[in-house]
């Protein structure tokens, strides 16, 4: 088991450009979220999606986008990169979106994403 | 909605002392206070987690606490030792749902040998 897998692990944008950052998980998860760290305030929840298909907005949506196509994969998209974009990135994946007890995050290495 | 609020933002220690993180929340409802760890470089991991029927919750080294009519708990690590350094995330999960999870601060810990 490869767990949750983010690439790349490192991005220098220029201000403009568009990219997408990859998530996949190897667990048969229904729920998959991204979130954003950044100093002194934790992490911030961006999209989440409950299961393929599904997708919906979390605490700081404004400038991304994500898809669901398929279980294993949750993109998330940066549509015109702005530099308080710049953040590191977290995907995470969980058995039940819905049931608390059964919430454990499991989350990728994480993706530091520059934007000059 | 749900606000967690974690305390100190660092913490030193001494290898072989006791370190203690303290966070409150605000949603009463929330039902579900994991912690998670975050070594240089990698992903948050679960290390323990606790239900609010639950008072204490013990793990070797480490343990939570949670006092539902205060609206806080805690993460007690005794015995530290170096590669107890990290940073810690502690979270709560009202009966919502997962994706309803707000992560306190972060409080970046360092035992020092």
């Amino acid at each position: 088991n490869a767990g949750v897998t983010q690439t790349p692990k490192f991005q220098v944008l220029k201000t403009g450009q568009s990219m997408t950052l990859q998530c996949a998980q190897d667990m048969n998860h229904e729920y998959m979220s991204w979130y954003r760290q950044d100093p002194g305030m934790g992490l911030r929840l961006i999209h989440y999606s409950v299961g393929a298909g599904i997708t919906d907005q979390g605490e700081v949506p404004n400038g991304y986008n994500v898809s669901r196509s398929t279980t294993e994969d949750f993109p998330l998209r940066l549509l015109s990169a702005a530099p308080s974009q710049t953040s590191v990135y977290f995907c995470a994946s969980s058995y039940d979106g819905f049931d608390p007890l059964n919430t454990e995050a499991f989350f990728g290495q994480g993706t530091r994403l520059t934007v000059v | 909605g749900e606000n967690v609020e974690q305390h100190p933002s660092t913490l030193s220690v001494q290898e072989g002392d006791s370190a203690v993180i303290k966070c409150t929340y605000s949603d009463s409802a929330s039902n579900y206070f994991p912690w998670y760890k975050q070594e240089l470089g990698k992903g948050p991991q679960l290390i323990i987690d606790i239900r609010s029927n639950v008072g204490e919750k013990k793990d070797q080294r480490i343990a939570v606490t949670l006092n539902k009519t205060a609206k806080h708990f805690s993460l007690h690590i005794t015995e530290t030792q170096p590669e107890d350094s990290a940073v810690y995330f502690c979270a709560a999960t009202p009966p919502t749902g997962g994706f309803k999870t707000i992560f306190g601060a972060g409080t970046r810990l360092f035992v020092k040998a």
